[in-house]
């Protein structure tokens, strides 16, 4: 069973419009979230994280919702560049106590920002 | 300089045979993961090592194995490779001392071939 979902393979945007991804998890012992962004033939490169016990963080372009009650997180970004174009992962983990649990990878999303 | 290396970055084997691939790091870090990524399917992890004695199965160990040989060295090798391990396969690490959360930096990934 996928604990980490990325629901939409793809998604195609205009430059200068919002991008939004979005990523569901099943395991409500998930309290902290990175997503990754991943470009043709480099290795994923981290982006932004957000631990459960905030609803927003925030770094330039790049911002991270996440809704516990949910188990939704997005990732926001405002305003999209060609050069966002990449594969997005999301992943969590488990980190109560400070164990700093392994990373689990949703399938990815692939962003297009057109010209 | 590349923090996380990977050697070699692309190899075409038959099946049978035996391959290693490598990975070094310079950040310091005492966790080292691989993973495989194929097509639609994300990032899966195969082994991790919290230090030089400590090695872990992953979510798809099975026909590979690994070697820590010492805090900056990570190999992981096929010993008999079949044409399913055909993958992109990624090295990480990540400081034990990072505090809250899991945040990995990748490798920039070895494209393998089983013909």
């Amino acid at each position: 069973d996928q604990q980490v979902k990325q629901n939409s393979p793809s998604l195609s945007v205009q430059e200068g419009r919002i991008s939004i991804l979005n990523c569901d998890y099943t395991n409500s012992m998930f309290d902290y979230f990175l997503w990754y962004k991943k470009y043709p033939a480099e290795g994923p490169t981290f982006l932004i994280s957000i631990s459960s016990i905030k609803d927003k963080n925030e770094d330039g372009r790049f911002t991270v919702f996440l809704n516990k009650s949910a188990k939704h997180l997005s990732l926001h970004i405002v305003p999209s560049q060609p050069g966002d174009s990449a594969v997005y992962f999301c992943a969590a983990s488990i980190n109560y106590g400070g164990s700093q649990g392994n990373l689990i990878f949703g399938k990815g999303t692939k962003l297009s920002v057109k010209p | 300089d590349a923090d996380v290396t990977q050697t070699p970055r692309n190899r075409i084997t038959k099946t049978g045979k035996r391959i290693m691939l490598e990975c070094s790091q310079t950040k310091g870090h005492d966790r080292m993961y691989w993973y495989r990524q194929d097509p639609g399917l994300g990032l899966r992890l195969i082994y991790y090592s919290f230090d030089v004695k400590d090695i872990n199965k992953g979510e798809i160990s099975d026909g590979y194995s690994v070697s820590r040989q010492a805090q900056a060295k990570f190999s992981l090798s096929l010993e008999s490779a079949i044409p399913n391990q055909t993958a992109l396969y990624f090295c990480a690490t990540s400081d034990l001392a990072g505090g809250f959360g899991n945040e990995q930096f990748f490798g920039p990934g070895t494209r393998l071939t089983v013909l």
